[in-house]
């Protein structure tokens, strides 16, 4: 059965630098997303992305996130300079329709 | 998106059928239920939607009350591996925003 794969599963990094986080979304899927959940909240929406551009964005997704599909099947998720409350596991997802939406397994962010 | 109200927590013996309530009497005529879970800190798994009639898929049964305004997720023949928390969430099937709003769900635990 097709799923999403994240990748990496753990990142550490140091206050200020920049992460890319990857995710493989299923293949014929159109409408991309990322969420994040941080330790012990709720799953928070990020972005959506349909048509190569940006279709939505929530608060948290300011100046120091940015999104890109660099090829055909990657969909990768930036954070310029992480801070210490960026730490959080990062959920992608991936739906056909706006629909039913498809979760890879995250990938946990921590920020010393 | 319609608010959803969901108990915080329940409990459920091994190879019984797991009851999960949401109530959304807010909910409006173009508006789906959906039901995701969350197994540990793994990504979210769709399980069903639905908009009116009852559905069933090979993980769960969805039945909606007559006047929309109740559902019930049923797991006929629970497992300890649906030790999870589950979410009820309201909203457009393919409208102007595909965000899903995650709510703190309802944390089935399923005990031997």
């Amino acid at each position: 059965e097709p799923e999403v794969t994240q990748t990496p599963s753990h990142q550490v990094t140091q206050m200020g630098q920049e992460v890319i986080l990857r995710c493989v979304p299923i293949s014929n899927h159109l409408y991309f997303y990322w969420y994040r959940q941080i330790l012990g909240q709720k799953v928070e929406f990020l972005v959506s992305f349909y048509n190569n551009e940006i279709s939505e964005k929530s608060e948290i997704f300011d100046d120091q996130f940015s999104v890109e599909r660099p090829d055909g099947s990657n969909f990768t998720l930036k954070i310029r300079s992480t801070k210490l409350e960026d730490s959080a596991m990062y959920f992608c997802a991936s739906s056909e329709q706006a629909s039913e939406q498809f979760f890879g397994p995250g990938t946990r962010l921590t920020v010393l | 998106d319609a608010k959803t109200t969901q108990p915080t927590s329940m409990d459920c013996a091994e190879g019984r059928a797991a009851n999960l309530p949401c109530n959304h009497s807010t909910i409006s005529g173009n508006e789906y239920v959906y039901w995701y879970r969350q197994i540990h800190s793994q990504g979210p798994q769709y399980i069903i939607h639905g908009l009116k009639n009852n559905e069933t898929n090979e993980m769960a049964s969805l039945i909606i009350t007559e006047d929309r305004k109740s559902s019930t997720l049923i797991l006929p023949h629970a497992t300890l591996r649906d030790t999870a928390v589950y979410y009820c969430i309201v909203r457009v099937r393919s409208g102007a925003t595909n965000k899903l709003i995650f709510g703190t769900g309802t944390l089935l635990a399923v005990q031997p």
